[in-house]
């Protein structure tokens, strides 16, 4: 039964190029949440998504930043004309259910570094 | 959800028991406590979470206060790869994700 996926595992951009981040999560699960982890900080909320439905994207840059999970393939975290600032690793998170009672399975995440 | 506190970093020797706490005082009836570790660079991993009673997994135990307000997480024979942050979140909303994740605690085990 195989985890969260992502990939790439890691990932160059030049600076104004796009990024595409994909997740495919665990099988059976539904919900999908991207996080963000700068050097040496915690995990951070970006968005959560359901199939085909954005439900929280409060923790999400309003500019350049989108994220999708379409009714067939992998959820997909946007980044257009990348800064440095945006050199992270993004985490993307999995459940089957949208219930306090229902742990998050993690992917191992993509490292993206803008140069 | 609830704020937590947990120590910044832990020392433990191999093959000793492992006690992580953590502290919830303003934990809500139904708020679930939740465990997570961050191996470097690697994805958080679930560890294991419960409501009121203790709980034990193949991973870990958690007692949890009678009061709620605060928890320990037991790893009952420590290993060299157990070194990793540990995350101590509480969780009662929707949007499983939301969960704020602090700065956790870093264990390291010493041979």
């Amino acid at each position: 039964n195989a985890g969260v996926m992502q990939n790439p595992r890691h990932l160059v951009r030049r600076r104004g190029q796009e990024a595409r981040l994909r997740c495919s999560p665990m099988k059976g699960h539904s919900h999908v949440y991207w996080y963000r982890q700068l050097p040496e900080e915690g995990l951070k909320f970006m968005v959560y998504l359901q199939k085909e439905n954005i439900i929280d994207e409060s923790g999400m840059p309003k500019e350049r930043f989108s994220a999708e999970f379409p009714k067939e393939g992998p959820s997909i975290l946007r980044i257009q004309q990348v800064v440095r600032g945006d050199s992270a690793a993004y985490f993307c998170a999995s459940s089957p259910l949208d219930s306090f009672n229902s742990p998050l399975h993690f992917g191992n995440g993509t490292r993206l570094t803008v140069t | 959800d609830a704020k937590t506190t947990q120590p910044p970093s832990m020392d433990c020797a191999e093959g000793r028991a492992a006690n992580l706490p953590c502290n919830h005082s303003t934990i809500s009836g139904n708020e679930y406590v939740y465990w997570y570790r961050q191996i470097h660079s690697q994805g958080p991993q679930y560890i294991i979470h419960g409501l009121k009673n203790n709980e034990t997994n193949e991973m870990a135990s958690l007692i949890i206060t009678e009061d709620r307000k605060s928890s320990t997480l037991i790893l009952p024979h420590a290993t060299l790869r157990d070194t990793a942050v540990y995350y101590c979140i509480v969780r009662v909303n929707t949007n499983a994700g939301k969960s704020t994740f602090g700065d956790g605690t870093t264990l390291t085990v010493k041979p």
